[in-house]
């Protein structure tokens, strides 16, 4: 059974800071690999997805790599704001079925 | 823009009722899936549905059933709501295509009194 695991749980930083939120998962076996974002209370915001073939995809001040093969995926934030204080996700889509496995999330609070 | 909508924001219901939850999507998905967020148990899959009248469950189904007679609506039914059902519901969608995202809805926070 596919586990994902997501450190650290929370995270807080000063605002300006470059920061990184770690994701590894159990089973390689994947279609892609996609990284949200949640405020309080809302939904899930999609950030980037990373299919199995690619290394890294990038979104303004936001990077994801993806190292499939040791199970891991970074997502990088360079110049933290404010603003960018949220739980972040990632998910795993299963090559066996269409199943996407979460895990528990980072708390990114960036202070001003 | 892509759209997924859940019929309520907030629900209060009472133990013993029969409850539905409801989800729209315009994308012409054919996935959609129904998650619960807990807190320290993180999203888990309750019901997911490949297609029209297709559905397979998930890691938390028992107290759930779900139906989908049309591509666009994904329902989710509590057949007796009790107290531990009390949860955050996030509905999902996606292409059958597994190389795109899934999209979510804005979640509807359920109590059960």
């Amino acid at each position: 059974k596919q586990e994902v695991t997501q450190i650290p749980a929370a995270l807080s930083v000063p605002e300006g800071e470059n920061l990184v939120l770690n994701c590894s998962f159990t089973d390689s076996a994947i279609y892609n690999l996609q990284w949200f974002r949640q405020d309080p209370g809302k939904g899930l915001t999609s950030l980037l997805l990373i299919q199995s073939s690619q290394r890294e995809q990038t979104s303004g001040r936001l990077n994801a790599s993806l190292d499939k093969s040791s199970g891991r995926s970074t997502l990088y934030i360079a110049a933290s704001q404010p603003g960018d204080s949220a739980t972040y996700l990632c998910a795993v889509r299963q090559s066996s079925n269409y199943k996407l496995t979460f895990g528990k999330g980072t708390l990114l609070t960036v202070n001003p | 823009d892509v759209k997924v909508t859940q019929s309520s924001r907030y629900l209060v219901k009472r133990t013993g009722e029969k409850v539905f939850l409801e989800c729209v999507q315009d994308m012409d998905h054919e996935n959609m899936f129904w998650y619960r967020q807990d807190p320290g148990l993180g999203l888990r899959l309750i019901y997911f549905s490949y297609d029209v009248k297709m559905k397979e469950k998930g890691d938390i189904p028992e107290g759930y059933s779900v139906s989908r007679e049309k591509k666009e609506r994904f329902s989710l039914i509590l057949e007796s709501a009790s107290t531990n059902q009390t949860s955050m519901y996030l509905c999902a969608s996606s292409l059958v295509a597994v190389y795109t995202e899934a999209f979510f809805g804005q979640g509807t926070r359920l109590t059960v009194v």
